[in-house]
C-alpha cells in the first residue's frame, strides 16, 4: 500500500480480554516501529523491528505485551489480560533503515485507538 | 523522567505572524532532534530535523533552532498558516540500537484567520 495501515482503528474491549493490533508498513521498509500514546501524553516507544526480529523488548510495559513479525512485512502487538491503563492509541510506523534513511523520518499509521472497559 | 519536554500544552498565533514552539531535553546523549506535526485521526507525519553538529536548519516556511548549551531546541513557523494548525511533536534521538524516538508531549497550535 501506499502508507502504513493499522487495523482495527478503533477496538473497545472488557477489562481482561485479550486484543491483536496489526500494522501493515509501507512495502520494502525493514524497521517497524510500535508507539503508544496515552491521553495527553507523548509518544511512547514499545518495540521495534529489523526485518522479523525485535533485539530490544525492554520497552513493553509488561510481560502481558507481545509482538511479532513474519515475512519482513505485518507485525501484530498482543495484548493478554488487558487492563484500563492499556486504553491508549497505539502506533506502528515504518522506515527503510534503523534511523530513517538519514533524516529520522519515520512514516506513521493513523493508529488503533483501544479502549479498555 | 521526561527526556523531553514541551512545556506548553497549546499555543495560539494570529496567520501571519510567527508560531514558536519550544522544547527542552535532559539526555545529554541526545544527538539528533525532529518535529513531527500530527492532525486529529491521522498518524504523525515528519516535518524538519536537526542534528547536533548544527545549530538551525531550515525547510521553507519553518526554521528549526537548537541551543546545546541550554538543551533546548525550537520551531519557527513564519508566516503562519491556518492549515498549520496542529499538534506538534519534539522528538529526540540518540545513538544506539534502533535509534528509536523519545518524544515529548506535544503542543496544540491554533493558528487564527
Amino acid at each position: 500500500g501506499a502508507g502504513v495501515s493499522q487495523s482495527p482503528s478503533n477496538k473497545v474491549t472488557e477489562k481482561g480480554k485479550d486484543v491483536e493490533l496489526r500494522c501493515d508498513p509501507i512495502s520494502g521498509h525493514t524497521a517497524l516501529y510500535w508507539y503508544r500514546q496515552r491521553l495527553g501524553q507523548g509518544l511512547e516507544f514499545l518495540i521495534y523491528f529489523q526485518g522479523n526480529s525485535a533485539p530490544d523488548k525492554s520497552g513493553l510495559p509488561s510481560d502481558r505485551f507481545s509482538a511479532e513479525r513474519t515475512g519482513e512485512s505485518v507485525s501484530t502487538l498482543t495484548i493478554q489480560r488487558t487492563q484500563q491503563e492499556d486504553s491508549a492509541v497505539y502506533l506502528c510506523a515504518s522506515s527503510l533503515s534503523l534511523f530513517g534513511a538519514g533524516t529520522g523520518e519515520l512514516f506513521f499509521g493513523e493508529g488503533s485507538r483501544l479502549t479498555v472497559l | 523522567d521526561q527526556q523531553v519536554k514541551q512545556n506548553s500544552p497549546s499555543l495560539s498565533v494570529q496567520e501571519g505572524r510567527i508560531s514558536i514552539l519550544n522544547c527542552d531535553y535532559t539526555n545529554s546523549m541526545f544527538d539528533y532532534f525532529l518535529w513531527y506535526k500530527k492532525y486529529p485521526a491521522e498518524g504523525p507525519t515528519f516535518l524538519i530535523s536537526i542534528s547536533s553538529i548544527k545549530d538551525k536548519n531550515e525547510d521553507g516556511r519553518f526554521t528549526v533552532f537548537l541551543n546545546k548549551s541550554a538543551k533546548h531546541l525550537s520551531l519557527h513557523i513564519v508566516p503562519s498558516q491556518p492549515g498549520d494548525s496542529a499538534v506538534y511533536f519534539c522528538a529526540a534521538s540518540r545513538p544506539g540500537s534502533a535509534r528509536q524516538l523519545t518524544f515529548g508531549s506535544g503542543t496544540q497550535l491554533t493558528v487564527l484567520p
